[in-house]
């Protein structure tokens, strides 16, 4: 069983379109992740998001943490080619620490 | 300052064998941290390790075992390899890293015959 399930797990968009992808689960996490990933390359964390409700903006990235803790969503405004990649969200879990990935979002953005 | 690096980038090993897979951490880092990446799948935890010892370990048979030097660097050991073991084996590491970001390195690019 996922812990966090990632929505669209497949996203094709033109450039300069926008795009949002969502991080969701049943469980509460203290503070949720995004990570961006590229073919052959390893993930590099894109934010951290700990405060229920949080909202931070990474240039044309809006990151929000849902008030409950339990789920997140990644908007791309005008998206470019260069945003192209796998966003996976990882959640720490209370107690244990451990880091729980998601399956990932694959954004295709065609110039 | 080099990031996490590791060891080697592409193996293609068979079954039964043994491997290995090394990994030296970001500089100032002192938690290592080892995943596996199945194609088209997120991370899956595999263990970490802090003051060379295994601090945590997720749901991997006993076949997965790691080992960290006192430089911090770390290695995994992968006994009796199955098919369902070829992945991408990522290494990420954190300062203290109970639920740190992580720094991943490129992985290592597992495949077995």
């Amino acid at each position: 069983t996922q812990l966090l399930e990632q929505s669209p797990q497949f996203l094709s968009i033109q450039e300069g379109e926008n795009l949002t992808v969502y991080c969701n689960s049943s469980s509460v996490f203290s503070s949720l992740q995004w990570y961006r990933q590229e073919p052959g390359e390893g993930p590099v964390l894109l934010v951290t998001v700990v405060t229920g409700g949080e909202v931070k903006k990474l240039k044309r990235l809006t990151f929000q943490f849902g008030d409950a803790r339990k789920d997140s969503s990644l908007h791309i405004t005008a998206a470019q080619p260069g945003d192209t990649g796998l966003y996976l969200c990882a959640g720490v879990s209370y107690g244990n620490n451990r880091l729980a990935f998601g399956k990932g979002n694959q954004v295709v953005v065609i110039p | 300052d080099a990031g996490v690096t590791q060891s080697p980038t592409h193996l293609i090993k068979t079954r039964g064998q043994q491997v290995t897979l090394r990994c030296s951490p970001k500089s100032g880092h002192d938690t290592v941290s080892w995943y596996q990446q199945a194609l088209g799948q997120g991370p899956q935890f595999i263990f970490q390790y802090y003051e060379e010892e295994e601090r945590q370990r997720g749901n991997f048979p006993d076949r997965f075992s790691g080992h960290q030097f006192p430089n911090y660097s770390s290695e995994l050991n992968v006994n009796a390899l199955l098919l369902g073991d070829s992945a991408l084996y990522l290494c990420a590491s954190s300062y203290q890293g109970f639920g740190q970001p992580q720094h991943f390195g490129d992985g290592t690019r597992l495949s077995i015959l």
